[in-house]
């Protein structure tokens, strides 16, 4: 059975700190994406990998950056959290679908939901 | 950017009724995909379907495209009080590595 795993569940943190989202993939896939989900705005875009030590900006990328030093695990990382980052993440899979944008199907994670104080 | 729009944003219905739910985009696509959300988890995939095909089907849910209209609906029959969940389209089109743009959803909820 597929399986993408986050780290964490819930999260609370204070303004400022360092803050690593982990997610975790057993499929093998090639890609990988990290999205955030606010009520009114739906899924936007963070930041998306299409191979190891890869990375491309999605929609909203600003005040984040990501890591991926192994196929399987994609870390979302915010450098100095702010309020306005309180949100759920949300990451998925998929396989590589190659650049012309085929579009294969995406497995999500349970989702990490963030609180900054 | 958000490209799909689904329509309504919220439907409520009794067990057993259909439910029906629309999504429109903007820019051509590759394929348009379906996935469900229960409130508080991540996303499930339902069904995918590619631009040139116009319905899809899998047990329960009935996905249409019109790629003239840039529209997609999916149809869910004899609908179920487990069936209340956030339903969402998502496009993906161009080179785009497979990315997925996602609407704003619609909020399904069935009455037992």
């Amino acid at each position: 059975d597929v399986k993408v795993t986050q780290s964490s569940r819930y999260l609370v943190k204070r303004t400022g700190e360092k803050v690593f989202l982990e997610c975790v993939q057993d499929m093998d896939h090639e890609n990988m994406f990290w999205y955030r989900q606010d009520p009114g705005l739906g899924l936007r875009l963070i930041y998306f990998s299409y191979d190891v030590k890869m990375k491309e900006k999605g929609d909203i990328p600003e005040g984040y950056s990501v890591s991926r030093e192994k196929k399987e695990r994609f870390s979302l990382i915010l450098e100095s959290a702010s309020t306005n980052q309180t949100s759920m993440y949300l990451c998925a899979s998929s396989r590589y679908g190659g650049t012309s944008g085929i579009g294969e199907t995406q497995y999500f994670g349970p989702g990490t939901r963030l609180l900054v104080l | 950017s958000q490209q799909g729009e689904e329509d309504p944003q919220a439907l409520s219905i009794q067990e057993g009724e259909n439910a029906t739910m629309n999504c429109s985009y903007k820019t051509s696509i590759n394929n348009l995909q379906w996935y469900r959300q229960n409130s508080g988890r991540g996303l499930v995939h339902l069904i995918l379907i590619r631009s040139n095909e116009r319905e899809k089907h899998s047990g329960r849910l009935r996905v249409t495209l019109d790629t003239s209209k840039k529209s997609s609906s999916l149809l869910i029959t004899a609908s179920r009080a487990a069936d209340t969940a956030s339903y969402f389209c998502a496009t993906v089109g161009g080179t785009s590595y497979g990315k997925l743009t996602f609407g704003q959803g619609t909020i399904l909820t069935v009455h037992p």
